[in-house]
């Protein structure tokens, strides 16, 4: 049965930096195209970022230049590195798996990120 | 960037209704749009992708339609566990957009 498990959300200040963690089971993260999708509370889906199973990564305008995306392909597990952050980034953090760069297949649990002071 | 408008954002409905969902895109996406299903306090869960396949193990009330830039998701006849928040989601180009979601509530 395929798990992802998202680890690492709390709260942080802004300015402050933070990594995600995603070690899924049942699959091999290098082997797809893997991605975080937020929602902030009370509001819709926003895509972050994704890297392909081939490397490529890309970020949506909001993360560029401040989110990071990787794997760690000796511990199956997905990153997202996210400095400088902004009470804006508050939201709920899923790891997903996709059908090549299309639909998603698999979704976390979602780990909870909050930016406050 | 390719924006998706969903209509419309609350729907009230009653048990049996046929209820119809629609998104929008602000250019053409051929067929690349998925349907999400979202219940409170859970991940999402896909529904239709490639605007019109059913994903496996999805009840067959549930249907997509559309290419180009309209699309529709259709439940022939909502039953309880179909009050939800619904997303469309494009993945024609290297960034996924999502719409902004549809909450369908009990009328």
């Amino acid at each position: 049965e395929v798990q992802l498990v998202e680890t690492g959300g709390g709260l942080i200040q802004p300015g402050g930096s933070l990594r995600l963690s995603c070690a899924p089971s049942g699959f091999i993260v290098s082997n797809n195209y893997m991605s975080w999708v937020r929602q902030a509370p009370g509001k819709g889906l926003d895509w972050v970022s994704i890297i392909y199973s081939g490397g490529s990564t890309y970020y949506a305008d909001s993360a560029k230049g401040r989110f990071t995306i990787s794997r760690d392909n000796s511990k199956n597990t997905l990153y997202l590195q996210m400095n400088s952050l902004r009470a804006d980034d508050t939201a709920v953090y899923y790891c997903v798996r996709a059908h090549s760069n299309d639909y998603i297949m698999d979704w976390g649990q979602g780990t909870l990120v909050t930016v406050s002071s | 960037d390719i924006q998706m408008t969903q209509s419309p954002s609350t729907l009230s409905a009653s048990v049996g209704d046929r209820v119809t969902i629609t998104c929008r895109a602000s250019q053409s996406i051929s067929t690349w749009l998925a349907w999400y299903q979202q219940k409170p306090g859970k991940a999402p869960n896909l529904l239709i992708y490639k605007a019109s396949n059913l994903q496996s193990g999805v009840s067959s009330r549930f249907s997509g339609s559309g290419s180009g830039t309209e699309f529709t998701l259709t439940i022939s006849s909502l039953q309880p566990d179909d009050f939800a928040t619904y997303y469309c989601q494009q993945y024609n180009s290297y960034s996924w957009t999502f719409g902004q979601g549809t909450k369908v509530e009990i009328k």
